[in-house]
């Protein structure tokens, strides 16, 4: 069975800070990992996917890389801004128990960004 | 980019009446849709796997005939939940894959919030 760890459950920095939000994972045989972010009482907004062949993906100031081997990614944020405070979360694709593609979440992180 | 709608939004209901949640993919076609369920500061959780034309498949602890699951067109799928309680007040969140062969990417609505009074 998959599971989805992320680490810290809570993080709040000064403004204009690099971070970095980590998650790891069980089995190592997914298809792709996917960052979301999910504002208050909101839906899921993607971040970054990464297929299982690839080590990393950028869009503008986020960087996700990924370590299948070890079970393992980080969500790297650069010069965080306010509009960056919101839930991250961390899911797995891989196969479920009946054969069917299966998204494993993480338990996310709250990230605060301190004016 | 592909889009996912959910309608309602949010609904209240009494208990031991049914709700019907729409998940519609706007601009692809989606052969199979997902139904997941998200608790008050929790992680989503999968509830089941819905193929167009056929029976769901529900996730272990899913009562599958409570929540009712079907997707009878490419575009649609349609999640009831009958004779709700309080226990079943959720954010429901859905989700649709595209046809073929690729990423295996997921894309989420928006989400509808049901409360149980």
């Amino acid at each position: 069975k998959q599971e989805v760890t992320q680490i810290p459950a809570a993080l709040s920095v000064p403004e204009g800070e690099n971070l970095v939000l980590n998650c790891s994972f069980t089995d190592s045989a997914i298809y792709n990992l996917q960052w979301f972010r999910q504002d208050p009482g909101k839906g899921l907004t993607s971040l970054l996917l990464i297929q299982s062949s690839q080590r990393e993906q950028t869009s503008g100031r986020l960087n996700a890389s990924l370590d299948k081997s070890s079970g393992r990614s980080t969500l790297y944020i650069a010069a965080s801004q306010p509009g960056d405070s919101a839930t991250y979360l961390c899911a797995v694709n891989g196969l479920s128990n009946f054969g069917n593609e299966k998204l494993t979440f993480g338990t996310g992180t709250r990230l605060t960004i301190i004016p | 980019g592909a889009v996912v709608s959910q309608h309602p939004s949010w609904v209240i209901c009494k208990s031991g009446t049914s709700v019907k949640i729409e998940c519609r993919s706007l601009d692809f076609q989606a052969t199979t849709m997902f139904w997941y369920r998200q608790f008050p500061k929790q992680s989503l959780m999968l509830m089941a796997t819905s193929n167009e034309g056929s029976k769901a498949t529900y996730e272990q602890g899913v009562e599958k005939d409570k929540f009712l699951i079907n997707h009878a067109s490419l575009t649609l799928s349609t999640l009831t939940v009958t004779s709700a309680h309080p226990e079943d007040s959720s954010f429901y969140i859905c989700s649709a894959r595209t046809t073929g062969a690729g990423s295996y990417e997921q894309y989420f609505g928006p989400g509808t919030r049901l409360t149980v009074t």
